[in-house]
């Protein structure tokens, strides 16, 4: 079962621009985390969020949280194309098979 | 380097054959994972493993097996009962679900 929706599907913008992707999930979860998929390759770990944590940075990346709305934003600031890519959440609603995955945003950054 | 490493990137297989995909790590992980993914969809667990000798079907097990008989080593078998078996296959490794996971660069099955 996928319990993330990521939102919105694709996402195109230009260089230096700013991205923003959303998740929304269904279910009290443990934490949550953003992947990124270069094509054809495999899931690059980018952040994890807590249940208890409302904001997170790292580097050009943040990160918000919302439990009460359900859902989760990845801010990718000052774009490069090699941020085109994949960018999947994943929710951890607690045990080994409750981590699932979203359906992912496809992000173009034109240079 | 430390990482996990799966084998072969590309894989041809004839209906009604079993193949085994491979995958390595040398992360120290106790946990590993199996994930398919299909184009423009996210990823279903296939079969996860918690310890060595120990394994737990995901959402999508039926037409796979896996074994785990080293902590290094977590090999997934597509057997000939699965009926849609062209997939990007991924690998996983974690210390636990709470902690992020690393994965492979992914084999992509294809019958033919």
């Amino acid at each position: 079962s996928q319990q993330g929706e990521e939102d919105p599907q694709a996402l195109s913008i230009q260089e230096g621009e700013n991205a923003t992707m959303n998740c929304s999930y269904k279910t009290s979860i443990n934490n949550l985390q953003w992947y990124r998929q270069n094509s054809g390759r495999g899931l690059v770990h980018l952040i994890l969020i807590r249940s208890n944590e409302r904001e997170k940075h790292s580097g050009r990346l943040r990160v918000t949280l919302d439990t009460s709305k359900k859902s989760s934003s990845l801010l990718i600031t000052a774009s490069r194309a090699a941020d085109t890519a994949s960018y999947f959440c994943a929710t951890d609603a607690g045990g080994y098979q409750k981590v699932t995955f979203g359906t992912g945003t496809k992000l173009q950054v034109i240079p | 380097d430390g990482g996990i490493t799966q084998s072969p990137k590309y894989l041809f297989r004839k209906e009604g054959q079993n193949v085994t995909l491979s995958c390595e790590q040398n992360l120290n992980h106790d946990a590993m994972y199996w994930y398919r993914q299909d184009p423009g969809q996210g990823l279903r667990l296939i079969y996860y493993s918690q310890i060595v000798n120990d394994f737990q079907k995901g959402d999508i097990a039926e037409g796979y097996s896996v074994s785990r008989e080293k902590k290094e080593s977590f090999p997934l078998t597509v057997t000939s009962a699965q009926k849609n078996p062209t997939a990007f296959y991924l690998c996983a490794s974690s210390i636990g679900t709470a902690s992020p996971a690393f994965f492979g660069q992914g084999t992509r099955l294809t019958v033919v």
